[in-house]
C-alpha cells in the first residue's frame, strides 16, 4: 500500500530535550515536506526536499532541522524544543510539482 | 507570494442541507494547481481534488462539486445533501507548477463543518 509512515503518532517532552519525528515513504517520491498545522493557521510548510541530500527551508523553519540521505526518509529534528513547537506535525511527499502530497497520519507534539 | 484565504471560520448545517465552502486565492503565476483536503476528527488529511490553472471546468463527484472561477480567483466546494459524516475540517490549497517553492502547498485556515443529525 502506497503510505508516508510517521512515527510517533504521539509525542509529549519536556523543553529542551532533542527528539526525531521520523518520517518514510515507499512511493519513491522525490519530493518530501514537513508541515504545522495550528488553530487558526491552517498548515504551514517547515521544511522541504527536492531529492536526496537537496533540503530547503520553508515558512517556519526556526528551531527545526531535517536531513535527506536516503529518498525514502525524511525524518524533522528539534534540536532543544520549546512549549511554541506544540503541534500537530505531517510529513508529506509528492511524485512532482503539483501532483498533490500524500500526507502522513500525523504527529501530535507537546512540548512542556 | 501566494495566499488562500477561507473565510468561513466554522459552519453549521442540519443533515440534507446543502453547504458551500469558499477559497479565494491569490498568486502571481500563470500555472498553478488548487486542492481541497479533508480532515476529519481522527485528524488525517484526505486528499478530495486537484484542479490545474487552465482547466476550470466544474468536477462532480457524487454529492462533492467544485466550482472553478479564474475571473473571481475562487475554487468553492459544495456538499449537496450533507451528513454527518461530512462533519470535518475542509482545507484549501494552492501550488505553484515551478518556479523556486517546488510545489509547496499554500493553505487556507481552514473550514470547520459540522452537520448536525
Amino acid at each position: 500500500e502506497a503510505q508516508v509512515t510517521q512515527n510517533p503518532r504521539y509525542l509529549i517532552t519536556v523543553t529542551g530535550k532533542k527528539l526525531t519525528v521520523t518520517c518514510s515513504q515507499n512511493m519513491n517520491h522525490e519530493y518530501m515536506s514537513w508541515y504545522r498545522q495550528d488553530p487558526g493557521l491552517g498548515l504551514r510548510q517547515i521544511y522541504y526536499s527536492m531529492n536526496v541530500e537537496v533540503t530547503d527551508k520553508g515558512d517556519v523553519p526556526e528551531g527545526y532541522k531535517v536531513s535527506r540521505k536516503e529518498k525514502r526518509n525524511f525524518p524533522l529534528i528539534l534540536e532543544s524544543p520549546s512549549p511554541n513547537q506544540t503541534s500537530l506535525y505531517f510529513c508529506a511527499s509528492s511524485a512532482r510539482q503539483g501532483s498533490g502530497y500524500t500526507f502522513g497520519s500525523g504527529t501530535r507534539l507537546t512540548v512542556v | 507570494a501566494q495566499k488562500v484565504t477561507q473565510a468561513q471560520t466554522e459552519i453549521s448545517v442540519v443533515e440534507k442541507e446543502d453547504v458551500t465552502l469558499d477559497c479565494v486565492y491569490e498568486t502571481r503565476d500563470t500555472t498553478y494547481y488548487l486542492f481541497w483536503y479533508k480532515q476529519p476528527p481522527s485528524g488525517e488529511l484526505v486528499f478530495l481534488i486537484r484542479r490545474n490553472s487552465f482547466d476550470e471546468q466544474n468536477e462532480i463527484s457524487g454529492r462533492y462539486s467544485w466550482n472553478f472561477q479564474k475571473s473571481t480567483s475562487s475554487f468553492n466546494f459544495t456538499i449537496t445533501a450533507s451528513q454527518v459524516v461530512d462533519s470535518a475540517v475542509y482545507f484549501c490549497a494552492l501550488s505553484d507548477a515551478g518556479g523556486t517553492s517546488y510545489g509547496k502547498l499554500t493553505f487556507g485556515q481552514g473550514t470547520i463543518l459540522t452537520v448536525h443529525p
